[in-house]
């Protein structure tokens, strides 16, 4: 079973717009951790948001926010004020055992963010 | 913060043929990870680099074809071995600086191309 599910293969959204990014997880841990980064043409990976499973308040990072749903197990990315510059692939990742851990991050398949004018 | 180059950036290779990549970290850190990244997909973990000792491998990787050396704490290896078409991907290095620290840290990647 995949541990981390991104739903939406591509999102279309209008500058200036508000968009959503889902993301659900499956993990038996107690202790866990919620990433989400951005991948634009460039291929580098650029860390956006993290949320810990013990975490009461969601994440907020400027434009990014993580709306964190526990018993759901849904950490979706929402992105306010969407700029050109956001168009990239977005992918969520989990790293369980809490970051004590040391454990590598677990990724889903990604969802392409398109952000036209 | 880490920065974390790789080499090479880019090569062609032939099938058959082997590729070994470089990770080098700025600064000292606990734990190094492999990530292949195929066109169009998302990362999927190699192994975790383990400084002194072998590396750990997912499942579906093998040393053979993927060994890997960390001899110390800001340097590591990644061997791509008896290369064909279908390891065509991007791998990444990526490092988290010590376990306290929640942040994973990801290099520019390696984008390699078998003919």
């Amino acid at each position: 079973a995949q541990k981390i599910t991104q739903t939406q293969p591509g999102m279309f959204v209008q500058e200036k717009e508000a968009v959503t990014l889902d993301c659900t997880y499956d993990t038996s841990d107690q202790s866990y951790g919620l990433f989400w980064y951005k991948q634009p043409s460039s291929g580098e990976m650029i860390f956006l948001i993290y949320q810990g499973s013990y975490d009461e308040q969601n994440a907020t990072e400027g434009r990014y926010s993580l709306n964190f749903q526990k018993a759901r197990k849904s950490a979706n990315l929402v992105i306010s004020a969407s700029q050109l510059g956001d168009s990239a692939m977005y992918f969520c990742a989990m790293r369980e055992g809490g970051y004590q851990a040391g454990t590598a991050l677990i990724f889903g398949k990604g969802t392409t963010l398109s952000v036209s004018s | 913060s880490a920065v974390i180059s790789q080499k090479p950036s880019r090569d062609i290779c032939q099938r058959g043929t082997s590729l070994t990549i470089q990770c080098q970290v700025d600064s000292q850190v606990t734990m190094m990870f492999w990530y292949r990244q195929q066109p169009g997909q998302s990362l999927t973990l190699i192994a975790t680099a383990n400084q002194g000792s072998e590396a750990t491998y997912e499942s579906g990787f093998v040393i053979d074809k993927f060994p890997i050396s960390r001899p110390n704490l800001t340097f590591s290896t990644l061997t791509v071995s008896n290369m064909s078409p279908e390891d065509s991907s991007i791998y990444l290095c990526s490092v988290a600086l010590r376990r306290e620290d929640y942040e994973q840290y990801f290099g520019p990647g390696t984008r390699l191309t078998v003919t």
